[in-house]
C-alpha cells in the first residue's frame, strides 16, 4: 500500500491530452514539493517534473505539473506512442521519501 | 554527466545479507550538495525508498526497513553501499541507487535485480 494514491492506469489516443492524479495528505504533499518520474519499460525512473511544476532540461513542455492542497497532477499533451510508460509521483513525509503506486499510461 | 552504477550478487539465499555497491562517476560523492539514496522496486510493483547517506556518513532509513538496513559510504572510491540483512522472498526487487538533490532524485543507476531464493 503506497503512501500516495494514483490511478492504476490511464489511456488516451495519440495527440490527445491526459492527466494523472496523485493524492496525499498534509504531512507529505501538503507540506512538500512534488516530483514526477517516468519509467519506460525495462528502464530506471527518470525525473520528469520537480518542485511541483518545473521541468528539467530536455523535458518537453508537453509535460506539466501542478499542485493544490494535498493533491498533485501531471499533465501530458500531444500524446505520443513513446509516452507509454509508468508514471510515479513522489514527495517527502518528514525525512521519509514516499511514492505513489504508479500509473500505467497507454497510448491507444 | 553524472552516472551511477549498481553492482553486487543477483542471487541471495533466504536469511542471508544482501550487499550492493553504487559507484558514482562524473561527479564527487563528497559534494555537500547531495544525499545518496537506495530505492527498490519489486517485480511489477511500485517504488520503495530504502534510505540515504550523506558524504559525512550520516544516514536516514525507512522505518519499515530500519532494523535490517545499513548504508555506508567510501569517499575514496566514490562509492556507497547497501546491506540488507535477514532477507526473504519479499526482498526480491530491482535495486536502484540514486542521487538526491534538494529532495528530488535527479540521477538514477540502471538498477540491478536481486532475487532471494534458495
Amino acid at each position: 500500500q503506497s503512501v500516495l494514491t494514483q490511478p492504476p492506469s490511464v489511456s488516451a489516443a495519440p495527440g490527445q491530452k491526459v492527466t494523472i492524479s496523485c493524492s496525499g495528505s498534509s504531512s507529505n504533499i501538503g507540506n512538500n514539493y512534488v516530483s514526477w518520474y517516468q519509467q519506460l519499460p525495462g528502464t530506471a525512473p527518470k525525473l520528469l517534473i520537480y518542485d511541483n511544476n518545473k521541468r528539467p532540461s530536455g523535458i518537453p513542455d508537453r509535460f506539466s505539473g501542478s499542485k493544490s492542497g494535498t493533491s498533485a497532477t501531471l499533465g501530458i499533451t500531444g500524446l505520443q506512442t513513446g509516452d507509454e510508460a509508468d508514471y510515479y509521483c513522489g514527495t517527502w513525509d518528514s525525512s521519509l521519501a514516499v511514492f505513489g503506486g504508479g500509473t500505467k499510461l497507454t497510448v491507444l | 554527466q553524472v552516472q551511477l552504477q549498481e553492482s553486487g550478487p543477483g542471487l541471495v539465499k533466504p536469511s542471508q545479507t544482501l550487499s550492493l555497491t553504487c559507484t558514482v562517476s562524473g561527479g564527487s560523492i563528497s559534494s555537500g550538495d547531495y544525499y545518496w539514496s537506495w530505492i527498490r522496486q519489486p517485480p511489477g510493483k511500485g517504488l520503495e525508498w530504502i534510505g540515504y547517506i550523506y558524504y559525512s556518513g550520516s544516514t536516514y532509513y525507512n522505518p519499515s526497513l530500519k532494523s535490517r538496513v545499513t548504508i555506508s559510504v567510501d569517499t575514496s572510491k566514490n562509492q556507497f553501499s547497501l546491506k540488507l540483512s535477514s532477507v526473504t522472498a519479499a526482498d526480491t526487487a530491482v535495486y536502484y541507487c540514486a542521487r538526491d538533490f534538494l529532495r528530488l532524485f535527479d540521477y538514477w543507476g540502471q538498477g540491478t535485480l536481486v532475487t532471494v531464493s534458495s
